[in-house]
């Protein structure tokens, strides 16, 4: 089935600084979604993204679908200690829902 | 509550002990999923209902889980004769469609002793 390659698997910043973290297919995606699971926490929706080339902003964050609807990337500007936990992207194969690896991000002040 | 509740939250069992877990979805979505997680993992795709109608299971799942959802609400999962390897955080998600996302339970933690 379509597998999404996630990475980082982990990263560091100081608050204040951006992070980025991207998902990869091999295949095309009909959909991609993206959650965020604190630690201890459970996944928490974010956003869905459909067409190719998708630009969607939440507050702080920029979520992107590639023009070929292969790969997308979620960004965080000027993060914040709030943001740390581990972000997962989601992909719809047949009706499996198939998880990346996650991004866990740590912020430290 | 409007959320995804499972029940319970914590169940600790001996090796070789049956376990059922409970999930109770938000009441008009149509779609569940149970869904398990290991320390530092993503979660993994175990099954799928819709309505009542499992309509996915994965491979990975072995012949000792089962899952059911009798009326199309509340879902049930069972594993028997646990064994060491299946200690994890069992989630369960529901949604009605896709483009509102899927709401996620709390999850049950399964300690096998």
């Amino acid at each position: 089935g379509q597998q999404v390659m996630q990475i980082p698997q982990y990263q560091h910043v100081q608050e204040g600084e951006d992070f980025t973290t991207y998902c990869n297919s091999s295949t095309t995606l009909s959909n991609i979604q993206w959650y965020k699971q604190r630690p201890g926490g459970h996944p928490v929706f974010l956003i869905q993204l459909v067409k190719s080339g998708e630009v969607k902003k939440q507050k702080r964050l920029t979520f992107q679908f590639g023009e070929a609807k292969k790969n997308s990337s979620l960004h965080i500007t000027a993060t914040q200690t709030t943001d740390v936990g581990t972000y997962f992207c989601l992909n719809q194969a047949g009706t499996a829902l198939i998880f990346g690896k996650g991004t866990t991000l740590s912020v430290s002040s | 509550d409007t959320g995804v509740s499972q029940d319970p939250r914590h169940k600790i069992t001996k090796r070789g002990q049956n376990v059922t877990f409970r999930c109770d979805p938000i009441s008009e979505h149509n779609r569940l999923y149970w869904y398990r997680q290991t320390l530092g993992q993503g979660p993994e795709f175990l099954t799928y209902f819709q309505n009542e109608a499992q309509l996915e299971k994965s491979r990975l799942l072995s012949d000792r889980f089962s899952a059911e959802r009798p009326k199309g609400s509340f879902s049930t999962l069972e594993i028997q004769r646990t064994e060491q390897g299946d200690s994890a955080m069992y989630l369960c998600a529901s949604s009605f469609g896709t483009q509102y996302g899927y709401t996620f339970g709390s999850g049950t933690r399964l300690t096998i002793v």
